[in-house]
């Protein structure tokens, strides 16, 4: 079984520049998170989506993230424009609906210079 | 606010030996507690989870301990390898939504041979 693909695994970019990270969860998996991990801390979430509807977004910087599930698959987070405190570790995580494990995919490392 | 805090931040262990990780959670209202490994470029994966109605978990060499009046939990990993050098990550999540979850800030496990 294929695990959660991630894109790109590295990324380095500007401040004030923006960047897009894409995911492809794990095939049947209704529900897609994206977190952020800073170096030396755990996975924070951004946003959880439920087939394509958003069903928590309240950590989200959304003045400058945002973030889309077409089709109820695949997922892109959006960063415009960045911060130097962007630097993380972006992880993709799928799940079937309701409770049950969590599958993380490698994650997405961004550096803002 | 720091909903769960883990300690300690590091750990070094013989191999053979047994390395033990505490978290302590402030929300009463958790009632899934998961554990996860994860190595260094790798997403965490699912190690070991418990719900608050049992004390103690097992499965292999892993154990999860759980005391619901002192809203802790710890992770027991008995004869410790070196292949279980990685950082460990234990966290909370209410409901049915085991992928909301609040990650605490990580342990890193160093086993030596």
């Amino acid at each position: 079984e294929a695990g959660v693909a991630q894109s790109p695994r590295y990324k380095i970019i500007e401040k004030r520049q923006s960047v897009a990270f894409w995911c492809n969860p794990i095939s049947g998996h209704a529900t897609l998170y994206w977190y952020q991990q800073i170096l030396g801390q755990g996975p924070k979430l951004l946003i959880q989506f439920q087939n394509n509807g958003v069903v928590d977004d309240s950590q989200l910087p959304k003045d400058r993230f945002s973030a889309e599930r077409l089709k109820g698959v695949d997922s892109t987070l959006k960063i415009q424009p960045a911060k130097l405190e962007d630097s993380a570790v972006y992880l993709c995580a799928s799940s079937f609906a309701g409770p049950g494990e969590l599958f993380f995919g490698e994650g997405s490392r961004l550096t803002v210079l | 606010q720091q909903q769960v805090k883990q300690s300690p931040q590091s750990l070094i262990v013989q191999k053979g030996g047994i390395s033990i990780i505490n978290c302590a959670y402030e929300n009463t209202a958790f009632d899934y507690f998961p554990w996860y490994q994860q190595f260094p470029g790798k997403g965490p994966a699912l190690l070991i989870a418990i719900r608050p109605d049992v004390s103690e978990k097992k499965e292999g060499r892993f154990t999860i301990s759980f005391n619901k009046s002192a809203k802790q939990f710890s992770l027991h990993i008995m004869d410790s390898q070196p292949g279980d050098s990685a950082t460990y990550f234990c966290a909370a999540s209410t409901g049915t939504n085991a992928g909301k979850s609040t990650f605490g800030d990580g342990t890193t496990l160093t086993v030596k041979p």
